[in-house]
């Protein structure tokens, strides 16, 4: 198993300002993702975290507004760039202990964010 | 393009009672599926994983049954407390580890 804490918990943060968010591993794990969670919504995966190398965006997400780094097997950071009011979300970091499609994926207490 | 529905959106029961979660998938190439629980304001707990070759899988009061085939998953409650009073989340795991995910099924159980 792994667990997955992330800092801050909440934040409140002014338009135009960027935010990093910090999600840390219990163990060293293969996978890392970040995924959205918008006000009343489900889950929307951002990207995948690749240690060593530039995360693998999803359709609709870039690396100008949200870059993210994963410099080790148990950290990275994803950073909220430029916000607006619409990047008022849940933030939430998972992993993945091993390489298989079989394991469980976990996943961090999320971060709340709230843009003015 | 898949995508994963789940019915209902809400529900609402009295104490002690068992009840059914629906989940169904649009492509049946899978790799497994899980079942998660939202608190509000709080990140996901994983309930079960079933794996695209198994039919169902146990956790105490919870059973969660696949059939790939139809594209259905349901998670049983059993004996439901107000406890179990939460955000119950079906997601399907695809090539790449990509994780798509239903939109949830609020619970509310009454004491």
């Amino acid at each position: 198993s792994a667990v997955i804490s992330q800092k801050p918990s909440r934040d409140i943060c002014q338009r135009g300002t960027s935010l990093t968010i910090q999600c840390q591993v219990d163990s060293q794990v293969t996978m890392m993702f970040w995924y959205r969670q918008q006000p009343g919504q489900s889950l929307t995966l951002i990207a995948t975290a690749n240690q060593g190398s530039e995360a693998t965006y999803e359709s609709g997400f870039v690396i100008d507004k949200f870059p993210i780094s994963r410099p080790n097997l148990t950290f990275s950071t994803l950073t909220v760039s430029n916000m607006s009011p619409e990047d008022s979300s849940i933030y939430l970091c998972s992993a993945v202990t091993s390489g298989s499609h079989t394991d469980t994926q976990y996943f961090g207490p999320g971060t709340r964010l709230t843009v003015l | 393009k898949q995508e994963v529905t789940q019915i209902p959106a809400a529900l609402s029961v009295p104490e002690g009672e068992n009840l059914v979660l629906n989940c169904s998938f649009t492509d049946s190439a899978i790799y497994n599926l899980q079942w998660f629980r939202q608190d509000p304001g709080k990140g996901l707990t994983s309930l079960l994983l079933i794996q695209s070759s198994q039919r169902e899988q146990t956790s105490g009061r919870l059973n969660a049954s696949l059939d790939k085939s139809s594209g259905r998953s349901t998670l049983y409650i059993a004996a439901s407390q107000p406890g179990d009073s939460a955000t119950y989340l079906c997601a399907v795991i695809v090539g790449g580890f990509k994780t798509i995910f239903g939109a949830g099924t609020r619970l509310f159980v009454k004491a």
